[in-house]
């Protein structure tokens, strides 16, 4: 079954639009992290978000933000003012406690961003 | 502080040929994890280092091995390399048991088979 399910597979928006990225993960332990990563056209992975499954509080790093809300099991994803040099393919990953943190990863959404 | 470095690049291989990868995770990281992305399978665990012993292993056949030396660097294998082996190989390291969730990757090596 899939951990980690995101459903927009491409979003398209003009510079200064706001993106927003949904995640949907499924798991049974208590304990675990869900990330956010960002893959430009170069292939490395760049670790953008990070929050552990006893901190719900929101927050908002620069021009990205997230909405963690464990009743739905969501982590969806906002860039703010979107630029062009945000244009990549982004992941949402789970980490779980029993499975010695590995990631499991969602299919990934890619994002272009047109001037 | 230097980030995760694999090698190589990229790489070209023949169907049945083997090959080995290589992965120097930051220094003082003692975990290190390999993962293969294709376009149809996406981003999918390989396995996981720890103190030069696997510790998880993902859903891959006995082709794809690894090892990890005393000075944490490791090595991925795989043998009777098939097409559907082309993919990129990223690394990732970890500084140890207590933080595996802090996984750092490497720019990753791209592996074309034909």
């Amino acid at each position: 079954a899939q951990k980690v399910t995101q459903a927009q597979t491409e979003i398209s928006v003009v510079e200064k639009e706001d993106v927003t990225l949904d995640c949907v993960y499924e798991t049974r332990d208590t304990t675990y992290y869900l990330f956010w990563y960002k893959q430009p056209p170069s292939g490395e992975l760049v670790f953008l978000i990070r929050r552990n499954s006893f901190d719900e509080q929101n927050e908002i790093s620069g021009r990205y933000s997230w909405n963690f809300q464990k009743s739905t099991s969501s982590f969806n994803f906002t860039i703010t003012a979107s630029q062009v040099v945000d244009s990549a393919v982004y992941f949402c990953a789970l980490s779980e406690a029993w499975d010695d943190y590995k990631l499991s990863f969602g299919a990934g959404t890619t994002v272009t961003v047109r001037a | 502080k230097a980030g995760v470095t694999q090698t190589p690049r990229y790489l070209i291989k023949t169907r049945g040929q083997q090959v080995t990868l290589s992965c120097s995770p930051i220094s003082g990281h003692r975990s290190v994890s390999w993962y293969q992305q294709t376009p149809g399978q996406g981003l999918q665990f390989l396995f996981e280092y720890f103190s030069e012993t696997q510790r998880n292993k993902g859903n891959f056949p006995g082709r794809f091995s690894g090892r990890q030396f005393s000075n944490s660097r490791s090595e991925m294998n795989v043998s009777t390399l098939e097409l559907g082996d082309s993919a990129l190989y990223l690394c990732a390291s970890s500084p140890g048991l207590a933080d595996l969730y802090e996984q750092y990757f490497g720019p990753g090596t791209r592996l074309t088979v034909t």
